[in-house]
């Protein structure tokens, strides 16, 4: 039973366009929700997260989005840039233990 | 601060053989969690440790068992290889003392090929 999905395995996008990747989640009790981005060969490297509390946060180019009622979380890249070109999975949590989407791999065309 | 260190990087082995794998958390970090990385699957959760205690546990089987130390480094084992166990295995660290509002920091991973 996957309780976070991430529906679309991968996504290309043109230099300088918006890339949005999503994430849906089925258990309404989760707290904390975060995205990761990995390159290959290495450990997924964090990059912005967002609390229940919230439905918006921004960090530089990145802002993520959350929609409690639809039980969906986005990540929205502008302007995207080749070296944003990876695999991005997003986690939620509610204890400390943490469940991750299968990922979307991201291509940055330039 | 350092970040998070696994050992070794890469290792193979043979089905039927055991392996153990290391990891070093962020310095003040107490909760250690690992994870199975494997083509389509994304992570998934093995178990997770804090204070030499198992706190949380995925769905793996038996053969795959951790330990914490006194001083928050932690060890994966995993006993009678299979093939299916090829895969990158990550380490995370955390505080672990803020539950559901806390980020996970990652290793580099260890990339295991069993034959």
């Amino acid at each position: 039973d996957q309780q976070v999905k991430q529906n679309s395995p991968s996504l290309s996008v043109q230099e300088g366009r918006i890339s949005i990747l999503n994430c849906d989640y089925t258990n309404s009790m989760f707290d904390y929700f975060l995205w990761y981005k990995k390159y290959p060969a290495e450990g997924p490297t964090f990059l912005i997260s967002i609390s229940s509390i919230k439905d918006k946060n921004e960090d530089g180019r990145f802002t993520v989005f959350l929609n409690k009622s639809a039980k969906h979380l986005s990540l929205h890249i502008v302007p995207s840039q080749p070296g944003d070109s990876a695999v991005y999975f997003c986690a939620v949590t509610g204890t400390y233990k943490y469940i991750f989407g299968t990922g979307t791999r991201l291509k940055v065309l330039a | 601060k350092a970040g998070v260190t696994q050992t070794p990087r890469y290792l193979i082995k043979t089905r039927g053989q055991q392996v153990t794998l290391s990891c070093s958390p962020i310095s003040g970090h107490r909760s250690v969690s690992w994870y199975q990385q494997t083509p389509g699957q994304g992570l998934q959760f093995l178990f997770e440790y804090f204070s030499e205690t198992q706190r949380n546990k995925g769905n793996f089987p038996g053969r795959f068992s951790g330990r914490q130390f006194s001083n928050s480094r932690s060890e994966m084992n995993v006993s009678t290889l299979e093939l299916g166990d090829s895969a990158l295995y990550l380490c995370a660290s955390s505080p672990g003392v803020s539950a559901g509002a806390e980020t996970q920091y990652f290793g580099p991973g260890t990339r295991l090929l069993v034959l």
